[in-house]
């Protein structure tokens, strides 16, 4: 069964260095997310991306965040200069070419845990 | 702006008995509800859906919801729970029409089975 793979599981940084979490899409998807966790609390949006370009982003993804889908098939979330409260667990999710695009689910990775110090 | 709550943060059951995990959701118009569980160190995947049509939807491994419109809640139920449905669980909510129809997620409930 196709699924999403998102590396790096976990990942350790000092504040204020960049990282870059990875996500592969199932490969006949067209619209892709990044949700984020904070131990403990709610599944929270950040940014949706469609046709090569952010459709929707919370208020969450500010300008430190940057998505990109470089080569077709690999979907990028980029963090320039992390803090503390960016410690999460990230998941990337894609959905498929569904009808009507609304009601189609999310398919979710297994999420690359972010730890800031 | 369109919301989640699952008033429970854990929910026990024994092997055998039937379950029930709590959602009501707030949103602007007809509502696209979704269950999703999340096993360890595993991605959330889906379980059921409810777009439109009958109120009771049922999904993957014996689970149903059922869309409540005047209580707003879309409750997950199955009848007899298994030591293996101990998961968290997370209800989703997005608009059918207009504005966003970015799912909306609650903080997830965590389900343990007793043998």
């Amino acid at each position: 069964e196709p699924e999403v793979t998102q590396t790096p599981s976990h990942q350790v940084t000092q504040m204020g260095q960049e990282v870059i979490l990875r996500c592969v899409p199932i490969s006949n998807h067209l619209y892709f997310y990044w949700y984020r966790q904070i131990l403990g609390q709610k599944v929270e949006f950040l940014v949706s991306f469609y046709n090569n370009e952010i459709s929707e982003k919370s208020e969450i993804f500010d300008d430190q965040f940057s998505v990109e889908r470089p080569d077709g098939s690999n979907f990028t979330l980029k963090i320039r200069s992390t803090k503390l409260e960016d410690s999460a667990m990230y998941f990337c999710a894609s959905k498929g070419p569904s009808g009507n695009s609304n009601t189609g689910e999310l398919f979710f990775g297994e999420g690359s845990r972010l730890t800031v110090l | 702006a369109q919301s989640v709550a699952q008033p429970e943060d854990q929910v026990n059951v024994a092997e055998g008995n039937p379950l029930t995990v709590k959602c009501t959701y707030s949103v602007s118009g007809n509502p696209y509800l979704f269950w999703y569980v999340q096993y360890p160190n595993r991605g959330l995947q889906f379980l059921l859906k409810y777009i439109t049509g009958d109120n009771l939807v049922k999904g993957s491994y014996g689970f149903e919801a059922e869309f409540n419109k005047s209580q707003t809640s879309f409750h997950l139920k199955k009848p007899s729970a298994l030591v293996s449905d101990s998961a968290l669980y997370f209800c989703a909510v997005s608009r059918a029409s207009g504005g966003s129809y970015i799912p909306t997620f609650g903080r997830g409930t965590s389900l343990i089975v007793h043998p």
